[in-house]
């Protein structure tokens, strides 16, 4: 079956360590985007990358950081310079502009 | 500056119940509207999406939503819930190029026996 594949489920991070949060899709879609979820809120957009080699800022995006070499795949790095990192991950991709997005079901991550 | 409102933030409904959440959009352009649920550490799934023509959209899970351009809303409905569909749901919008969607806050649906 065609999805999206995030990994790890849960990630604990120590304080000054980068961590990278992995996303696959075999939905042949060209568009991939990365959203932080905090309790109690709605999603907010970090990156998002409509073609290959191509990615944009999303609305928090400092502190993170992101490739897209193969279509497949957008993973999220979360550096060290997000100070406040703790949150659940989703990411989603599309078709097409103004399409459905389709997610993952996401990553956890906390700091030890 | 564009924005979604889920003015409730909970829902208590009791099983076979009907259910009605409320969804505001601003901005005067009409966007893409859609409604996915949440199951709780889980991802986001569709339940049904509007972009043009018949008002009244049928969706997954016998959800239906209505839009209505007066009103700048985008309710969506279930006429009999079932203690599974417990979860909390968002109303989300697109207006821009590259589909950047703008989420509600989203309504927690709790169901009683």
């Amino acid at each position: 079956d065609g999805g999206i594949t995030q990994s790890p489920k849960y990630l604990f991070r120590k304080e000054g360590q980068n961590v990278t949060l992995s996303c696959e899709q075999n939905l042949n879609h060209d568009a991939m985007y990365w959203y932080r979820q905090d309790p109690g809120q709605g999603l907010r957009l970090i990156y998002y990358s409509q073609i290959v080699n191509d990615f944009q800022k999303g609305d928090i995006a400092e502190g993170y950081s992101v490739s897209r070499e193969k279509k497949e795949s957008f993973p999220l790095t979360v550096t060290s310079a997000q100070k406040n990192p703790t949150a659940f991950y989703l990411c989603a991709s599309s078709v097409e502009e103004n399409q459905p997005q389709h997610f993952g079901d996401g990553t956890r991550l906390s700091i030890l | 500056a564009q924005s979604v409102t889920q003015p409730d933030i909970h829902i208590t409904v009791s099983e076979g119940a009907s259910l009605e959440l409320r969804c505001n959009y601003s901005y005067g352009a009409t966007p893409y509207l859609f409604w996915y649920v949440q199951s709780p550490g889980q991802g986001l799934q569709l339940l049904l999406k509007y972009f043009s023509g018949d008002t009244l959209v049928q969706g997954i899970k016998g959800f239906e939503a209505e839009f209505k351009r007066s009103q700048s809303s985008f309710n969506l409905r279930k006429p009999s819930v079932h203690w599974s569909d417990a979860a909390e749901y968002f109303c989300v919008a697109t207006w821009a190029a590259g589909n950047k969607l703008t989420f509600g806050g989203g309504t927690r649906v709790l169901v009683k026996p």
